[in-house]
């Protein structure tokens, strides 16, 4: 029973290009959160999906920044035109309902922008 | 205030107690929460408790929760080295989506 997967766990990107982040959640699970932990900072809440659904993007960034859950295969981040400032460990968590007693994170992708 | 508190950095010696604290912002969260992080990896959930409880034990872990000064502790007993890592605690406010707020972690460093 896997946990949590995302892919890739590093990934490196020039300024102006595109960064695509995936986040598969534990099987039985539908509702996908993403969050980013930037340095020396705590994590900061980003979206919450349910399948082909936002339930809650208060945290997304207005620009460049977007997000998915489609029906099938896994959940996508997308970050447009990176900037150095994107520069940070991006999680992924997942949990079977919206009321849990709490969720399952996976290992993060840390995102480079040079 | 805004933001879920924490101190950022906790040494200790091997054996001893830790005890890592927390205040969090809303009187009126339904849980809150411990979170573990080692190097290099994902949040792990220590433990929970939910608001209508004052203390959780679970094996070398105690959980103390002040709901009047919305203060939040987490005790390790008898520290390992493997317990050195980033703990992050979180509270789960009332209404709307039911998303954790996270604070900022305390590096937990363990020496022999």
């Amino acid at each position: 029973n896997a946990g949590v997967m995302q892919n890739p766990r590093h990934l490196v990107r020039r300024r102006g290009q595109e960064a695509r982040l995936r986040c598969s959640p534990m099987k039985g699970h539908s509702h996908v959160y993403w969050y980013r932990q930037l340095p020396e900072e705590g994590l900061k809440f980003m979206v919450y999906l349910q399948k082909e659904n936002i339930i809650d993007e208060s945290g997304m960034p207005k620009e460049r920044f977007s997000a998915e859950f489609p029906k099938e295969g896994p959940s996508i981040l997308r970050i447009q035109q990176v900037v150095r400032g994107d520069s940070a460990a991006y999680f992924c968590a997942s949990s079977p309902d919206g009321q849990d007693y709490g969720y399952t994170f996976g290992s993060g992708t840390r995102l480079t922008v040079v | 205030g805004e933001d879920v508190e924490q101190s950022l950095f906790l040494s200790v010696r091997e054996g001893d107690s830790s005890v890592i604290n927390c205040t969090y912002t809303d009187s009126s969260s339904t849980y809150l929460y411990w979170y573990k992080q080692e190097p290099g990896a994902g949040l792990q959930l220590l433990t929970y408790i939910f608001s209508n409880m004052d203390m959780k034990q679970d094996q070398r872990l105690t959980v103390l929760l002040n709901k009047k000064d919305k203060h939040l502790s987490l005790r390790i007993a008898d520290t390992q080295t493997g317990d050195s890592a980033i703990y992050f605690c979180a509270e789960r406010k009332p209404g709307g989506s039911y998303i954790p707020t996270f604070g900022r972690g305390t590096s937990l460093i363990v020496h022999p």
